[in-house]
């Protein structure tokens, strides 16, 4: 079974630039979930799909960033325009939709992101 | 609103020796507790959960919680480590019914020397 992927792995911007990441869920899994890992912090959620529905976007800071889920498949985080505090991992999860299993969730290598 | 708190940043421990990681959690409603490893450059795995049932969760890779309801805890053990083990661990907890997103604690870097 193929795992959560990712793209790029590593990005180095300058401020105020735009930035976007790609994210391919495993094969069959509704939910996606995007987090934000500050270095020396655990992942912070910035937003869950279920399908191509927004079940939380609560902690996204909706004034630079956007996240679509067009085809309830994969997924785009984009940050415009990105500031100095941007720079972290960006990992993206996914898990089933229901059932037991769907507390279990996979993540995919992470993006990292340095602005400068 | 529930929170996850890693009590130690870091943890050097000698290969072959017992380690325990802790971690406490916060939470006026039933969580159910992750652990999550996280090797450098790559993402997190999961090595263990506790949902509901027996309060000893084992795991992959030898490690083995222990949920305990009245001290609010799950720490990590693992009775031998390995050079191997060397990673971040995060401690992360859910709210079941209130959505599937993970809370995580900030992690603890176990570093295993010879």
């Amino acid at each position: 079974e193929a795992g959560v992927a990712q793209s790029p792995r590593y990005k180095i911007i300058e401020k105020r630039q735009s930035v976007a990441f790609w994210c391919n869920p495993i094969s069959g899994h509704a939910t996606l979930y995007w987090y934000q890992q500050i270095l020396g912090q655990g992942p912070k959620l910035l937003i869950q799909f279920q399908n191509n529905g927004v079940v939380d976007d609560s902690q996204l800071p909706k004034d630079r960033f956007s996240a679509e889920r067009l085809k309830g498949v994969d997924s785009t985080l984009k940050i415009q325009p990105a500031k100095l505090e941007d720079s972290a991992v960006y990992l993206c999860a996914s898990s089933l939709a229901s059932g037991q299993r769907s507390y279990e969730q996979y993540f995919g290598p992470g993006t990292r992101l340095t602005v400068t | 609103a529930q929170s996850v708190t890693q009590l130690d940043s870091q943890v050097p421990v000698f290969e072959e020796a017992p380690v325990e990681l802790r971690c406490n959690y916060s939470s006026s409603v039933s969580v159910y507790l992750f652990w999550y490893v996280q090797y450098p450059n790559q993402g997190l795995q999961l090595l263990l959960k506790y949902l509901s049932g027996s309060t000893l969760v084992k795991g992959i890779n030898g490690f083995e919680a222990e949920f305990n309801k009245s001290q609010t805890s799950f720490h990590l053990r693992k009775p031998s480590v390995h050079i191997s083990d060397t990673a971040e661990y995060f401690c992360a907890a859910l709210t079941p019914n209130s959505g599937y997103a993970l809370n995580f604690g900030k992690g603890t870097s176990l570093l295993v020397t010879p």
